[in-house]
């Protein structure tokens, strides 16, 4: 079946580092990617998203690129904030079974320190 | 910006007690979806829901579970009799073209 393999936390970085967190994936079909993001007590809310190959999604000076060829959607940014401290979730969208649904990695801790 | 919103925000319940959670998804949105996350561990998909009816359930989703769409706003999940292992984060989502929305989440605790 689907799924997501997320590169395992907790990531650790000081203010203004360069991050990546690693996404890779097995799916049937042409799946739609994205990046979720968990703030310390709030709900998941999109980052970014990516539907078809060699696309980029971008937000927030966040990007990823839907790789076919590795079946990777590695998140990167080029210099963190304390503010990006939360818990990030690769994701695709499946429709095994019928209807889409969102198929999660285990999700990657980021805290960024100042 | 409109958004999904869940209630309550965390139910502490009694094992064996029926829990009903709430969520009221974005308007024009046209499917509605069941997830939850067991604290340290992924997201899971338990239910999608469209047209009034069930289009997909996961393993978890036993006779133990149920979901509604009571009138045109509200979209609840119920568990009858629930158990230990149901404590979880509980999320809606609901989603219109190929994005889910989510609320923020029912934390469950069953004692």
């Amino acid at each position: 079946g689907n799924s997501v393999t997320q590169m395992e936390g907790p990531v650790t970085l000081s203010e203004e580092a360069f991050l990546t967190i690693n996404c890779t994936y097995t799916a049937t079909g042409y799946p739609s990617l994205f990046w979720y993001v968990q703030y310390p007590g709030e709900g998941l809310q999109l980052l970014l998203k990516a539907t078809k190959a060699d696309d980029k999604g971008s937000n927030k000076g966040f990007e990823a690129t839907y790789r076919k060829e590795t079946t990777s959607f590695h998140l990167e940014k080029g210099s963190v904030q304390v503010s990006d401290s939360a818990v990030y979730f690769c994701a695709l969208s499946s429709r095994e079974g019928g209807s889409e649904k969102l198929v999660f990695g285990k999700g990657t801790k980021l805290t960024v320190n100042p | 910006e409109p958004e999904v919103t869940q209630t309550p925000s965390h139910q502490v319940t009694q094992m064996g007690q029926e829990v009903i959670l709430r969520c009221v998804p974005i308007s024009n949105h046209l499917y509605f979806y069941w997830y939850r996350q067991i604290l340290g561990q992924k997201v899971e998909f338990l239910v999608s829901f469209y047209n009034n009816e069930i289009s997909e359930k996961s393993e978890i989703f036993d006779d133990q579970f149920s979901v509604e769409r009571p009138d045109g706003s509200n979209f609840t999940l119920k568990i009858r009799s629930t158990k230990l292992e149901d404590s979880a984060m509980y999320f809606c989502a609901s989603c219109y073209g190929d994005t889910q929305y989510f609320g923020p989440g029912t934390r469950l605790t069953v004692l």
